[in-house]
């Protein structure tokens, strides 16, 4: 069955630090993939996608993500996270033989001063 | 409009009662998803509308649950006879096409007491 797999509920950076929120997914063919951002009591907002072409793309908030097939694996990063990054992200799967949108159960991140 | 819109963005209802969620989707865009966040929860897929194709309907938890697109815009979600367990945020998302970019709204804040 198609999946969506965010083994992180938690992470706490501190101000500053790097960033690496871990992503995998089950899909037969070739995903569409995506990145969101919640903070709270907001709705979602789309911080990159991946379609084809370049497996690293870019996204807003200087936030990256690296699509690696042979690892089915989507990670988001960042190399300095600031503290109005704190909110909560979720990687989502798009799939083309159904129209559906697939969510991870989300990683909530913390930031420290 | 420039975005996604929900209504209410919160509503507080008693048990037993029905309640709408009226979603007004970005101009033009053909496809339009609802899901369901619960506290601390993902985001669960509940209906998906594409232009004038049946809907898929086969994320809806229960009979109680429904909703219709009118002229291809506007959607209403109708939840019949709360439950305290439909205590929930209802996102709709809305996408020029099939595949392409899907972007949601702020949600409705539902509270079933």
């Amino acid at each position: 069955a198609q999946s969506v797999t965010q083994p992180d509920i938690h992470i706490t950076v501190s101000e500053g630090a790097s960033l690496e929120l871990r992503c995998n997914y089950s899909y037969g063919a070739t995903p569409y993939l995506f990145w969101y951002v919640q903070s709270p009591g907001q709705g979602l907002q789309l911080l990159l996608k991946y379609f084809s072409g370049d497996t690293l793309v870019q996204g807003i908030k200087g936030f990256e993500a690296e699509f690696k097939r042979s690892q089915s694996s989507f990670n988001l990063r960042k190399p300095s996270v600031h503290w109005s990054d704190a909110a909560e992200y979720f990687c989502a799967v798009f799939m083309d033989s159904s129209y559906k949108l697939i969510f991870g159960s989300g990683t909530r991140l913390l930031v420290r001063p | 409009g420039a975005g996604v819109s929900q209504s209410p963005s919160n509503k507080v209802t008693e048990k037993g009662k029905d309640v709408e969620l009226r979603c007004d989707p970005i101009s033009g865009h053909t496809a339009l998803y609802w899901y369901r966040q619960s506290l601390g929860q993902g985001l669960e897929f509940l209906i998906y509308f594409q232009g004038n194709s049946a809907p898929d309907k086969s994320g809806l938890p229960s009979d109680r649950f429904s909703a219709e697109r009118t002229g291809g815009s506007v959607s209403t979600l109708t939840i019949q006879r709360t439950q305290q367990e439909d205590s929930a945020v209802y996102l709709c998302a809305s996408s020029l096409a099939p595949g392409n970019t899907i972007y949601f709204g702020e949600g409705s804040w539902l509270t079933v007491v």
